[in-house]
């Protein structure tokens, strides 16, 4: 199966920082790959799929690059409420596969 | 609004089995593939399988394969998993998911997901 690495672990930002986040695929998934947005307490949200599709509501700071194997998700001045767990997730292959997920923080 | 509402928490005994029901309102149920997705306590996500909502395939994630079982309901826009078995391992939240595709087919991209059914496995 495909295994997803994110890095890192956990990112703290002090206000009006950008936060890049990175998901490093195990094989070559093409450009097959999402991110989801996670709240404690809450479900996952979709944020992004097929590397770079806003899902419909989610605000243009949030956007994605790459392909193959290195994947990105950036966030241009996180809200307060951007601040939650990040978890990106591949289809290219079955089983479908998450990462083990990116904490941000405020600094 | 498109909204699954899962059934509430349950506490099992090692080797039993339990049933989450995930009900889909605010769209057609039969136009799209449920996936299950679990989250054991503090942990991250992991992703069990999906079934189509219209009687086509259900896909199982090889290390469930055998122990799980997708079922569908298209008279009440439902669709179950029953997790046979059980071991504490399999304490965690459960998670039922729409995938994106309105022409039910399976894409593995998630957009509406259920607030989740909490599964305690204890003795």
């Amino acid at each position: 199966e495909v295994v997803l690495t994110q890095s890192p672990a956990t990112l703290s930002l002090s206000p009006g920082e950008s936060a890049t986040l990175s998901c490093r695929a195990s094989e070559d998934i093409r450009r097959f790959l999402a991110w989801y947005q996670q709240k404690p307490g809450q479900a996952p949200r979709l944020l992004i799929y097929d590397t770079s599709n806003r899902a419909p509501g989610i605000p243009a700071r949030f956007s994605g690059s790459g392909s193959g194997t290195d994947f990105t998700l950036t966030i241009d001045s996180p809200e307060p409420e951007d601040f939650a767990v990040y978890y990106c997730q591949q289809r290219n292959n079955w089983p479908r596969t998450f990462g083990p997920g990116t904490r941000l923080d405020i600094k | 609004q498109v909204q699954l509402v899962q059934s509430g928490a349950e506490v099992k005994k090692p080797g039993a089995s339990v049933k989450i029901s995930c009900k889909g309102s605010g769209y057609t149920f039969t136009k799209y593939t449920i996936h299950w997705v679990r989250q054991a306590p503090g942990q991250g996500l992991e992703w069990m399988g999906s079934i189509n909502s219209s009687g086509g395939p259900i896909v199982y994630a090889e290390r469930f394969q055998g122990r799980v079982t997708m079922t569908r309901d298209a008279s009440t826009s439902t669709v179950y998993m029953t997790v046979s078995s059980l071991r504490s391992e399999d304490t965690a939240m459960y998670f039922c998911a729409r995938d994106q595709d309105d022409w039910n087919r399976e894409t593995g991209v998630l957009d509406y997901w259920g607030q989740g059914t909490l599964v305690i496995v204890s003795a």
